[in-house]
């Protein structure tokens, strides 16, 4: 059990478009969600905190208008890079916590973001 | 601020050898997490360790959590090749916040 996906697992986008990245829980329901971007060989860093039904929250120094968060169901929350540019390329991680499981956050495959 | 510090950042050692990974955070958290990172690959959930004094061992690892000194190790005993990987460590922000903060990490390199 706990087993959480990302979609797609790679992409590669020009400079001003958006890109749409999926998290699901695939076996748990997750009312909350959270958004990790890495840089290579650099640790993970909390973006943002997805919440069903309600807006997410951002960490401090995360633009909100440019990382759109939505958390439409209890098994999905979807992360969209508006206007992305070649600073935005990174691998970005989503968890989902896990009630079930003492709150434990159970980590996606990951989604490599190439901006050319 | 929560602030994570792992130290060594690197690590190579020999097959065989022991050793151990440092991890030290700034305030007070009600768990702290190790997590293991192969290149290009997202993060495979260690341990959770929850109270002062607690010891989990999976293997060849052993972690501890020592909450008075807001440390914790993670101790490997006789290395093997397989070990080799990105180590993490992960607090939360205490008072039921589960909003996590890393470490820096340690890459393990274990030398045949």
């Amino acid at each position: 059990g706990a087993v959480v996906s990302q979609h797609p697992s790679w992409v590669i986008c020009k400079s001003g478009t958006s890109v749409k990245i999926e998290c699901r829980s695939l076996d748990f329901q997750a009312t909350t969600m959270f958004w990790y971007r890495q840089f290579p060989k650099q640790s993970l860093m909390l973006m943002a905190t997805s919440n069903e039904g309600s807006k997410a929250t951002y960490e401090q120094g995360v633009e909100k208008d440019k990382f759109l968060i939505n958390h439409a169901s209890l098994t999905l929350s979807t992360l969209t890079v508006t206007s992305a540019h070649p600073e935005d390329s990174s691998f970005y991680i989503c968890s989902a916590l896990a009630t079930y499981a003492y709150n434990e956050q159970f980590f996606g495959p990951g989604t490599r973001l190439t901006v050319l | 601020e929560l602030k994570v510090e792992q130290n060594p950042l690197f690590l190579s050692m020999q097959e065989g050898k022991n050793y151990t990974i440092y991890c030290n955070y700034s305030t007070t958290s009600d768990r702290l997490y190790w997590y293991r990172q192969d290149p290009g690959k997202s993060l495979e959930s260690l341990f959770v360790l929850l109270s002062n004094g607690a010891v989990k061992q999976e293997g060849r690892l052993m972690a501890s959590l020592d909450t008075k000194a807001r440390l914790s190790t993670l101790h490997i005993t006789a290395a093997v090749h397989d070990l080799s990987a990105t180590y993490f460590c992960a607090v939360d922000r205490g008072f039921g916040n589960e909003k996590l903060t890393f470490g820096t990490g340690t890459r393990l390199t274990i030398i045949p």
